[in-house]
């Protein structure tokens, strides 16, 4: 099983511009999320998915939308892009909201 | 607003010794607490899951217990190794604001061979 996949690795963007984060899981899990880790702050929650169809807003949203394509994917989009929101990004799932969450590998963004 | 702390920020021990990570929170309605470890430059990987109902959990070398009461969960690893060397994070999912996890800041740890 690849788990929960993340398209791109690596991303250098300017300010201004737009980019979509891409995330799917193989795990048929209900929820799923976006996070992004800072130094000194740690992982904090962007986006959430409590199961396919729904979407609420985390700790940090501003400046993000999502999209919950389907079951498996899990998209979060950047309209336009500042360096505010240089950081690793991460998507995770889980069966549901109360289980155990698995992440994928990262997203790292700079944006100058 | 629920709060998680993890200290030491950073450890570092000689190989065989057992680590002791210690993480407190300051609500106790939780649903869960979940230890996560994370490699440089890697996504996590889930260690051990405890529900609120339980005092403990092990796998392997690791265990975790849960006091609710005093908002506190300690990681133990056994017969520590190098290949231990690695960011621990605990998690706790919360009751209110839509079972959200809040993350600690993490224990870097490094095993020295």
């Amino acid at each position: 099983n690849a788990g929960v996949t993340q398209t791109p690795k690596f991303q250098v963007l300017k300010t201004g511009q737009s980019m979509t984060l891409q995330c799917a899981q193989d795990m048929n899990h209900n929820s799923m999320y976006w996070y992004r880790q800072d130094p000194g702050m740690g992982l904090r929650l962007i986006y959430y998915s409590a199961s396919e169809g729904t979407t609420d807003k985390g700790e940090v949203p501003n400046g993000y939308n999502v999209s919950r394509l389907n079951k498996r994917e899990f998209s979060l989009r950047l309209e336009s892009a500042a360096p505010s929101q240089t950081s690793v990004y991460f998507c995770a799932s889980s069966q549901d909201r109360q289980e155990t969450q698995y992440f994928g590998p990262g997203t790292r963004l700079l944006v100058l | 607003k629920q709060e998680v702390t993890q200290i030491p920020a950073a450890l570092s021990v000689p190989e065989g010794e057992n680590l002791v990570l210690n993480c407190s929170f300051t609500d106790s309605a939780i649903y869960n607490l979940q230890w996560f470890r994370q490699d440089p430059g890697k996504g996590l990987t889930s260690l051990l899951l405890i529900q609120s109902s339980q005092r403990e959990q092990t796998s392997g070398r690791l265990n975790a217990s849960l006091d609710k009461s005093s908002g506190r969960s300690t990681l133990y690893i056994a017969a520590s190794q190098p290949g231990d060397s690695a960011t621990y994070l605990c998690a706790v999912l919360i009751k209110a604001a839509g079972n959200k996890l809040t993350f600690g800041g993490g224990t870097r740890v490094l095993v020295k061979p």
